[in-house]
């Protein structure tokens, strides 16, 4: 595998189940991003981690909880989640984060198409 | 804040035919600036980045973009466009800023006549 994966690539829950997000990146970046791609509105960028440590949490409510074991997992746990959650979750990497450089360009994965029923 | 303007939300261009698609962005500093591509049901592929040096940047596909700083703009283009390029293109400006957020415009969708 080479780039950024992510499982699963759909997914349909109920509102009362409890789901996990995974994101895997083979390559070697020290950051990784979870988005939200909604229909009709721009990327929103939910959470940032840099070196497993969260470094940006964009007022994303708790029912999304993210998880970032090591460099090149990161998990995106849902809970309780409404039916306009329902979208497409990007999650990207990045060599570095806060560096103002060209190891920060985002490289992204394919994205898990969520629908909450 | 940043913001990222993609003024046109559909394009059809017939095969062969030049693309053009605007980006307008607003940033106080340097802007570090991208444009994706995103085909149906697929994540993001970058096209090519903008950080500094040469104002027209080439990109994979045959794609290229030009910074101009007075207009506050980063035009995608291409001579000649193929059928498999029909996808929706985003433009980014990134804050460069710790945690790096990257801010998109909404997309600019592209339909290929034959």
């Amino acid at each position: 595998e080479t780039g950024v994966t992510q499982t699963p690539r759909h997914l349909v829950m109920g509102m009362t189940n409890k789901k996990s997000l995974k994101c895997e990146q083979h390559l070697g970046h020290n950051a990784m991003y979870w988005y939200k791609q909604s229909a009709k509105k721009p990327l929103e960028l939910m959470f940032v981690y840099s070196l497993e440590e969260r470094v940006e949490n964009n007022s994303v409510p708790s029912r999304f909880s993210p998880e970032c074991p090591n460099s090149s997992h990161l998990f995106l746990h849902l809970h309780t989640l409404q039916p306009e959650d329902s979208a497409l979750y990007l999650c990207a990497s990045s060599q570095e984060a806060g560096t103002s450089g060209p190891e920060e360009t985002q490289y992204f994965g394919p994205g898990t198409r969520l629908l909450v029923l | 804040a940043q913001s990222v303007t993609q003024p046109d939300i559909h394009i059809t261009v017939s095969e062969g035919a030049s693309l053009e698609l605007r980006c307008n962005y607003s940033y106080g500093a340097t802007p570090y600036l991208f444009w994706y591509v995103q085909s149906p049901g697929q994540g993001l592929q970058l096209l090519l980045k903008y950080f500094s040096g040469d104002t027209l940047v080439q990109g994979i596909k045959g794609f290229e973009a030009e910074f101009k700083r007075s207009q506050s703009s980063f035009n995608l283009r291409k001579p000649s466009v193929h059928w498999s390029d029909a996808a929706e293109y985003f433009c980014a400006v990134g804050a460069g800023a710790a945690g790096n957020k990257l801010t998109f415009g909404g997309g600019t969708r592209v339909l290929v006549k034959p």
